[in-house]
């Protein structure tokens, strides 16, 4: 089973910020991660797919990169709706594991 | 509208048998693998398994196989989730997602569904 290992786990910023959440394989997964957000109360919502193809309406001030066992998900320039939990997901073999998510909070 | 609809929140005693529902619309329900992911309030997500409606193909995780058993109707679209004794500890969150792919074979989930909220208390 991969392990993905989020980091960090929760992240203070500020509107207009621009913020990295790192997601490190146990092994090399190639391209084969996704980034979800998830609010409170509410499902997660696909943000990035295949390391760095962007989902259909998300705003372009997100963007992923990184191949083989080291990904990141970048937010250029935070806006008020940002401020929820991301989590990173390997897709190269189930189980699909999910990273232990990212707290992104207001300072 | 692409969607995945799932059945209400239950309250179960431990022991209790309960089975939840997933329906999809707006797409080609037989294409598209459904996978299901649970979520312990306030903590993270854990794939519990997934299931080819096509031909009722089932993969599950090492923590969840034996435990849970995944099902489709085709003929209603539905995926269903079930259990045949609840314990406390299956208190959580389900949500039924659809396993979006592309050429490169890559997987991700999309749509999620709105969750459906199992809680197993005496």
């Amino acid at each position: 089973e991969i392990q993905m290992t989020q980091s960090p786990s929760s992240l203070s910023a500020s509107v207009g910020d621009r913020v990295t959440i790192t997601c490190r394989a146990s092994q090399t997964i190639h391209n084969y991660v996704n980034w979800y957000q998830q609010k409170p109360g509410k499902a997660p919502r696909v943000l990035i797919y295949g390391a760095s193809t962007l989902q259909s309406g998300v705003p372009s001030r997100f963007s992923g990169s990184g191949s083989g066992a080291t990904f990141t998900l970048t937010i250029s320039s935070l806006q008020f709706e940002d401020f929820a939990t991301y989590f990173c997901q390997e897709s190269y073999t189930t189980p699909y594991t999910f990273g232990q998510g990212t707290i992104l909070e207001i300072k | 509208e692409v969607q995945m609809v799932q059945s209400g929140a239950e309250v179960k005693k431990p022991g209790e048998s309960l089975k939840i529902s997933c329906s999809g619309a707006g797409y080609s329900f037989a294409n598209y693998w459904i996978a299901w992911v649970r979520q312990v309030p306030g903590k993270g997500l854990e794939w519990m398994g997934n299931i080819n409606p096509r031909d009722s193909d089932t993969r599950y995780s090492p923590s969840f196989r034996g435990q849970v058993t995944l099902s489709v109707d085709t003929s209603t679209n539905t995926a269903h989730l079930q259990w045949t004794s609840l314990k406390p500890s299956d208190t959580a969150k389900y949500y039924c997602v659809r396993q979006d792919y592309s050429g490169s074979a890559a997987y991700w989930f999309d749509p999620w569904g709105q969750g459906t909220l199992v809680t197993v208390s005496s």
